[in-house]
């Protein structure tokens, strides 16, 4: 996990309601990511961003909002318009051309 | 459309055998191949990577393989240990901005 935290751990969140999980990262990267993980679908990107105050859609950024006003910090928003929402969230962090480096995940469950 | 294809799914292997999975990919701009190991519940975590400009990587019983012409790499895990059961990522990445990851292998490791 290394130097990126994500919380809570475990989320629940009611119909039309939104949420949003919180990805710090302590490890001076530029760059940082938002992936969605479902069984037997591997990891799909869902938003990432480069460089303080700018960000790109992934896949399937739809019913999804992030904002990074701060390096260390890159909060994603569920909104009531993600129909779907349950499922493991990961927070990813990387120097430009290298690697990344995963937190451990949130769970998120609509009841 | 998938960009990496990742086999197999799932994959038994007695303790002390070798376990091997296997990826291939489309775009032949991709310059950065990682491998992810996770645990449940867990986030991804780094496991072994390598740059196309080699054919072979090696780091303590984890090796990838990697074919240009092919567009092919695989990741061998000699004398598989029960502790190596887990799902594994291949990804593939252009210049660190996008990650494409495989669907997962889940690795059962029998004594």
């Amino acid at each position: 996990d290394g130097g990126i935290t994500q919380s809570p751990k475990y989320l629940f969140r009611k119909e039309g309601q939104n949420v949003t999980l919180s990805c710090e990262q302590n490890l001076n990267h530029d760059a940082m990511y938002w992936y969605r993980q479902d069984p037997g679908q591997g990891l799909r990107l869902i938003y990432y961003s480069q460089i303080v105050n700018d960000f790109q859609k992934g896949d399937i950024a739809e019913g999804y909002s992030v904002s990074r006003e701060k390096k260390e910090s890159f909060p994603l928003t569920v909104t009531s318009a993600q129909k779907n929402p349950t499922a493991f969230y990961l927070c990813a962090s990387g120097r430009y051309a290298d690697t990344q480096y995963f937190g451990p995940g949130t769970r998120l469950t609509v009841l | 459309q998938q960009q990496v294809k990742q086999s197999p799914q799932s994959l038994i292997v007695q303790k002390g055998g070798i376990s091997i999975i296997n990826c291939a990919y489309e775009n032949t701009a991709f310059d950065y191949f990682p491998w992810y190991q996770q645990f449940p519940g867990k986030g991804p975590a780094l496991l072994i990577a390598i740059r196309p400009d080699v054919s072979e990587k090696k780091e303590g019983r984890f090796t990838i393989s990697f074919n240009k012409s092919a567009k092919q790499f695989s990741l061998h895990i000699m004398d598989s240990q029960p502790g190596d059961s887990a799902t594994y990522f291949c990804a593939a990445s252009l210049r660190g901005n996008q990650f494409y990851f495989g669907t997962g292998t889940s690795l059962t490791v029998i004594p």
